[in-house]
């Protein structure tokens, strides 16, 4: 199966929260799993991604977990800011293939 | 360097019609994959192009089908357009061998009415 879901639909935090957006995916194939931040009118940009060797990876205020054996991920953003507010993904990629993205995470940060 | 381009960037089109979208891979990027992202959705998989040759493809329709050319541009054609079509579609470019570096155009919007 190439499914990829993710919760929750929707998220609201007030400034200076923890944003935690979890995903599950079925496909063991799966060697990448990056999660992509996307603001209306504009394409998936890239916010941070882990290999399934490594269980944990943070990049300033995002950090992945990553649970192998559960095959669940999860983004994490501390110091939530208004200007985090935009539609998250996360995916997983087998090499050379395509990417499999979940519905998505629409996050608001209050000010 | 440069990064994915797509054109156009919006675009209205009657059921029936045909459309050609096109899409402009980053410097050093030599496949390009398609996307459709209907409105509150993730990206849909369309198919990918590598050496001028289809290299996968996701759950469309024929009517769905691509060019990759020797610059590695790609074009996107659609033919008899459904008001279903109505979405983002995504260009991503990499490089075959490269590790992960794949990027996202901005889009296409495109509206069947």
């Amino acid at each position: 199966q190439q499914q990829v879901k993710q919760s929750p639909q929707s998220l609201i935090v007030q400034k200076g929260g923890i944003s935690i957006i979890n995903c599950a995916y079925e496909n063991t194939a799966f060697d990448y799993f990056p999660w992509y931040q996307q603001f209306p009118g504009k394409g998936p940009a890239l916010l941070i991604a882990i290999r399934p060797d490594v269980s944990e990876k943070k990049e300033g205020r995002f950090t992945i977990s990553f649970n192998k054996s559960a095959k669940q991920f999860s983004l994490h953003i501390m110091d939530s800011q208004p200007g985090d507010s935009a539609t998250y993904f996360c995916a997983g990629l087998n090499y050379g293939q395509n990417f499999v993205f979940g519905p998505g995470t629409r996050l608001s940060v209050l000010p | 360097e440069t990064g994915v381009t797509q054109s156009p960037t919006h675009l209205i089109k009657t059921r029936g019609q045909q459309v050609t979208l096109r899409c402009s891979s980053q410097s050093g990027h030599n496949t390009v994959s398609w996307y459709q992202q209907a409105l509150g959705q993730g990206p849909q998989f369309i198919f990918q192009y590598y050496r001028e040759e289809e290299n996968g493809r996701g759950n469309f329709p024929p009517r769905f089908s691509g060019l990759q050319f020797p610059n590695y541009s790609s074009e996107l054609n659609v033919n008899a357009l459904e008001l279903d079509d109505s979405a983002l579609y995504l260009c991503a470019s990499s490089s075959r061998g490269g590790d992960y570096g794949y990027t996202f155009g901005s889009g296409t919007r495109l509206t069947v009415v």
